[in-house]
């Protein structure tokens, strides 16, 4: 089976840096997905990282260990808007495959 | 561009009832997956589409069904509801495997 574990809840104040980690166990890997999910919305696509090392795009950052099964999702300049779910998804099944995992999320509340 | 579209938005249910819920990808995107998700939980994985052909299903019994039309468009069908299947239903397209998949705004589900 696939086995994914990041923290329940997170909290941080507004302008910090908060940094949320993701261990996973799972067969068949491609790469690893973050999403951002705000209560009773869709999950939103935040990154992929394929290949070892780390991702920036804005004030979002993603860094992937294959060998260690683990990632990270880096949020800079805390915004109140950045309260929401945070899902670590794991894409398994080999090239051709692509379907995700999710992990339960982790809930992160920015506080002023 | 448009995003992707799921129909209805809203739907309720009663017990041993059936239920059809329709997924339009954004155009170009030749994959669509069918997710649940229940209050508290992060999305599973039920059943991935790739050019019509069933790519994958999860850990789902029968009465879940699905198919990908040839303007790959979707449909996700519920058989016998069971009160433990209202969720929300979500539906992510991609423009092929394995890589990053566009979810849209869900099916929310309540069975009776």
């Amino acid at each position: 089976g696939q086995n994914i574990d990041q923290p329940t809840e997170m909290t941080a104040t507004e302008g910090a840096i908060v940094q949320i980690n993701c261990t996973y166990q799972t067969s068949g890997f491609n790469g690893l997905f973050w999403y951002q999910q705000h209560a009773g919305e869709a999950p939103t696509f935040l990154s992929y990282n394929v290949l070892d090392g780390l991702e920036e795009k804005g004030r979002f950052s993603s860094f992937l260990s294959r060998s260690k099964g683990y990632s990270y999702l880096l949020l800079k300049e805390l915004q109140m808007k950045d309260s929401a779910s945070y899902l670590c998804a794991p894409s398994v099944g080999g090239s051709t495959l692509g379907r995700l995992y999710f992990g339960r999320g982790t809930q992160l509340t920015v506080w002023p | 561009d448009a995003g992707v579209t799921q129909s209805p938005t809203h739907l309720i249910k009663t017990r041993g009832q059936q239920v059809t819920l329709r997924c339009s990808p954004i155009s170009g995107h030749k994959s669509v997956s069918w997710y649940q998700q229940v209050l508290g939980q992060g999305p599973q994985f039920i059943f991935q589409y790739y050019e019509k052909e069933e790519r994958g299903r999860g850990n789902f019994p029968d009465r879940f069904s699905a198919r990908q039309f040839p303007n790959y468009s979707s449909e996700l069908n519920v058989n016998a509801l069971l009160l433990g299947d209202s969720a929300l239903y979500l539906c992510a397209s991609s423009v092929r495997l394995p890589y990053e998949q566009y979810f849209g705004p869900g099916t929310r589900l309540t069975v009776t």
